[in-house]
């Protein structure tokens, strides 16, 4: 069964530490994507990155870099020199390619103090 | 601007009701989902339909029921079978799987109380 993981409830940081939220995940399918999205109080959800299952490059997109490795069958997210906005739940979702459907971990809260 | 709106924000009835979410696109995306999200749960997927006039359903698709007679819209009804359908619906669209942009986006939620 396909599943995600992302066994930190909740982080803690102060301004400007980096911080690293993991995600594993399972699934059987040779073909996937992976994503993260974040929730910020408001609640809606925002799209921060999707990978491909055949692109294991990692990614940086300003403050934000992503991990991908196959092998461990995860996909960690780091935030450096983090910043009180960047207060929120932070998700990870595997997709089911076959039908159209991101199953989702169960979040990570991360708290930005000043 | 395009997006996704869902209306209202927040919802309260009685027990024994049911009740209907709104949820509409203006993206032009042939998918649409319904997920439910409660605390220390992440979200789970209600129902989903791929095309209009056609949806299946998801890991907790009992006590609801969803229609798609427009590509624009897809509501959700929260019948009085659902045990506790207190939570926090949100609603999202798509290209579909095969777009090699795929991503869904979501809409700003409706919080449902019921009593």
């Amino acid at each position: 069964a396909q599943k995600v993981t992302q066994a930190q409830t909740e982080i803690s940081v102060v301004e400007k530490e980096d911080v690293t939220l993991d995600c594993v995940y399972e699934t059987r399918d040779t073909t996937y994507y992976l994503f993260w999205y974040k929730q910020p109080p408001s609640g809606e959800l925002v799209f921060l990155i999707r990978r491909n299952s055949f692109d294991e490059q990692n990614e940086i997109s300003g403050r934000y870099s992503w991990n991908f490795q196959k092998s461990t069958s995860s996909f960690n997210f780091t935030i450096t020199a983090s910043q009180v906005v960047d207060s929120a739940v932070y998700f990870c979702a595997l997709s089911d390619y076959n039908t159209d459907k991101l199953i989702f971990g169960t979040g990570t809260r991360l708290q930005v103090f000043p | 601007d395009g997006g996704i709106t869902q209306s209202p924000k927040y919802l309260f009835r009685k027990e024994g009701q049911n009740v209907t979410l709104s949820c509409e696109q203006n993206l032009n995306h042939d998918a649409m989902y319904w997920y439910r999200q409660d605390p220390g749960q992440g979200l789970r997927l209600i129902y989903y339909s791929q095309i209009v006039n056609d949806f299946q359903k998801g890991d907790i698709a009992e006590g609801y029921s969803v229609s798609r007679e427009k590509k624009e819209s897809f509501p959700l009804t929260v019948t009085s079978a659902q045990k506790n359908p207190t939570a926090f619906y949100l609603c999202a669209s798509s290209r579909g799987m095969a777009s090699p942009d795929y991503e869904q986006y979501f809409g700003p939620g409706t919080r449902l109380t019921v009593t």
